[in-house]
């Protein structure tokens, strides 16, 4: 069975630093891997998504995230935080076959000081 | 754009009271997903459909809840009767399931908060 860990629960960071948040997933095979952005009182929204080739995926608001199989990671990363990346985020895997479900991270929530 | 809807977004009901919660997903998505979240349990897949039928309702409380999808532009998740425990926000999703790829982006609406008193 698949699982995701995100280790930090809770990421504090300041307007204009970068950032990177961590994944580390569980499969037996190459998966595919997503980041989604849940915005306080709002569904989550689709950032990026990881199926194969590249290993370094550009999604939405100017993230990226990359892909290390002898890691088993697909960590989230932004060069330039602003205040409004303020939300909760989501690594979800999924089964490379004909099954659409996704596995959820716990998710980590990010807090950005002006 | 085209986005999925849910309704009604807020429910406060009684314990014992049925709540039927309503979901159109985005046109031309075959796939629909209901989620539950809680702060405790965070985001939990309670059962999902593909061309209306159910796949998989492996994470849904079988002696009170019940998902349908009547057609392809409504899905429902009803709960009967209805106790404090099931408060909670409830996500429907929609994706495109492409036939031998499986390419499933899921698009999520903005939820329905259910409180039960």
């Amino acid at each position: 069975a698949q699982s995701v860990t995100q280790p930090d629960i809770h990421i504090t960071v300041s307007e204009g630093a970068s950032l990177e948040l961590r994944c580390n997933y569980s499969y037996g095979a190459t998966p595919y891997l997503f980041w989604y952005v849940q915005s306080p009182g709002q569904g989550l929204q689709l950032l990026l998504k990881y199926f194969s080739g590249d290993t370094l995926v550009q999604g939405i608001k100017g993230f990226e995230a990359e892909f290390k199989r002898s890691q088993s990671s697909f960590n989230l990363r932004k060069p330039s935080v602003h205040w409004s990346d303020a939300a909760e985020y989501f690594c979800a895997v999924g089964p490379s076959g004909t099954a659409s479900k996704l596995t959820f991270g716990t998710g980590t929530r990010l807090q950005v000081t002006l | 754009d085209a986005r999925v809807t849910q309704t009604p977004r807020h429910k406060v009901t009684e314990m014992g009271q049925e709540v039927t919660m309503r979901c159109q997903p985005i046109l031309g998505h075959n796939t629909v997903f209901w989620y539950r979240q809680t702060m405790m349990q965070g985001l939990e897949l309670l059962a999902y459909f593909r061309n209306r039928a159910p796949l998989d309702d492996s994470g849904m409380p079988k002696d009170r809840f019940s998902a349908e999808m009547p057609d392809a532009t409504l899905a429902t998740l009803k709960i009967q009767p209805s106790e404090p425990r099931d408060s909670a926000v409830y996500f429907c999703a929609s994706g495109s399931g492409l036939a031998g790829l499986s390419i499933y982006e899921q698009y999520f609406g903005p939820g329905t908060r259910l409180t039960v008193t």
